[in-house]
């Protein structure tokens, strides 16, 4: 039983192009997030949804735009994609957005390499 | 602003040995969570430990434990009995706004036989 889940796991494209991300969880939580780890390891939060609607929008370009069609599913577009995208993006969700406790999720990531 | 600090880029230890990881946090937020996470080198992201800066005691799960210092603003990972395993990036995060995770930049802990 997979809790959280990424497609697809490897995406290779060419600048310039257009790509989706898909991530769905069973887990019955309210909130889902994306986060983008550079080559460098480093993990950061771009956006947040609660029961579909944004609540965390970090500095993203705009080419990025995330979208949930119910709770269980967030789904990231990237649009005109450049080599900087080039990262391993990962899918992650919690029961709900308030409170210290709240662990988070992962899914197994998506590794974009954009040539 | 909410930072992370981990100040060992990597660590080693001998098998069956203890490991210490630093971590220091830095927020203004009277209420937080501290969290502990492991990425193998297949990449996923696995939950090690949790702290809430109202807990009085320190974290506990199995092998892991967080030495938490809640005055000098640090929450330690400790490994006991290492395993081979236990090599893996790990990576302290806390609870931002929006409960969003910090993350700081991680250390690569190998474990030698």
């Amino acid at each position: 039983d997979t809790a959280v889940s990424q497609t697809p796991k490897y995406l290779v494209t060419q600048m310039g192009n257009d790509k989706s991300i898909k991530c769905e969880q069973n887990l019955g939580h309210d909130t889902m997030y994306w986060y983008k780890q550079d080559s460098k390891k480093f993990l950061k939060i771009m956006f947040s949804y609660n029961n579909k609607e944004l609540i965390i929008n970090e500095t993203v370009p705009n080419r990025f735009s995330p979208k949930s069609p119910d709770k269980a599913h967030l789904n990231l577009h990237i649009n005109s994609l450049e080599l900087g995208d080039s990262a391993v993006y990962f899918c992650a969700s919690s029961q709900a957005s308030g409170g210290s406790y709240n662990e988070q999720f992962f899914g197994p990531g998506t590794r974009l390499t954009v040539l | 602003a909410q930072k992370i600090t981990q100040t060992q880029p990597g660590m080693f230890v001998q098998e069956k040995e203890a490991v210490t990881l630093d971590c220091t946090y830095d927020t203004s937020d009277p209420s937080y969570g501290l969290f502990w996470y492991k990425q193998p080198s297949s990449g996923e992201m696995i939950f090690l430990i949790y702290q809430g800066s109202y807990d009085q005691q320190n974290a506990t799960e199995g092998r892991y434990s967080l030495n938490f210092q809640k005055a000098r603003k640090s929450a330690n990972l400790v490994i006991s009995a290492s395993q081979l395993g236990d090599s893996a990036m790990y990576f302290c995060a806390m609870t931002g706004g929006y409960n969003k995770l910090i993350f700081g930049a991680g250390t690569r802990l190998a474990v030698h036989p």
